[in-house]
């Protein structure tokens, strides 16, 4: 079965320096949440879309942007890279009315900041 | 406090011992409720689901649903080397769509 597809798999960059991550959703999924997770940490929700407009907002920095597009998948844009940035990016993906909220993680992207 | 509590661990089992694995919560409305398995570096993987009072069982898994008590546990019944890993406890807040995770247990099952 198809699963969400993250781009890149693994990232470097530098100190103020900008990212992009991609999210693909499972096919016919209609929201994608991203989390941030640091070394040793739980998940921590960042931001989700549904019918591409935001649904709902976490711990999210302002240096963060996030949007989906009409294909259903979604960016997430980090400018000014901070030290603290350096941790795994999921993004999952739920369908509507599909079994209960339930959340399908994709690989994530590991970015490191130097 | 954080509003998803795990025991950190780490839990350690014997091969073919039952793992029990616990979770409160603090949002009284949460109706939703999840176990991932997450390996080092890789992705949460979804265990469970479960959304009413009582067990829900699949396979070597039992889920437990506790919602006046706020509690929510997972048994791995035949424990295997291979189920060594974090398990986050997820919940899902009765306001907003987003998982709260607990900060996760270590199992590890020794052969």
């Amino acid at each position: 079965a198809a699963g969400v597809i993250q781009s890149p798999r693994h990232l470097i960059k530098e100190k103020r320096e900008t990212a992009t991550l991609k999210c693909y959703p499972i096919p016919r999924h209609d929201t994608v949440y991203w989390y941030q997770q640091g070394p040793g940490q739980d998940p921590q929700f960042l931001i989700s879309f549904y019918e591409k407009m935001q649904s709902d907002k976490g711990s999210i920095p302002d240096r963060f942007s996030a949007q989906q597009f009409s294909d259903y998948h979604s960016e997430l844009n980090m400018s000014s890279l901070e030290l603290g940035d350096s941790a795994l990016y999921f993004c999952a993906s739920r369908r509507l009315g599909g079994s209960r909220e339930t959340q399908y993680f994709g690989p994530g992207t590991r970015l490191l900041v130097l | 406090q954080k509003e998803v509590e795990q025991n950190s661990g780490p839990l350690s089992v014997p091969e073919g011992a039952i793992a029990s694995l616990n979770c409160t919560y603090s949002d009284r409305g949460s109706q939703s409720f999840f176990w991932y398995r997450q390996y080092s570096g890789k992705s949460p993987e979804l265990i469970m689901s479960i959304y009413s009072n009582g067990d829900k069982e699949d396979g070597r898994f039992t889920a437990q649903l506790n919602k006046a008590s706020q509690y929510v546990s997972l048994l791995i019944r035949d424990s295997q080397p291979s189920d060594s890993a974090t398990y986050l406890c997820a919940v899902k807040e009765e306001y907003g769509n987003k998982l709260v995770f607990g900060a996760g247990t270590i199992l590890r099952v020794k052969s």
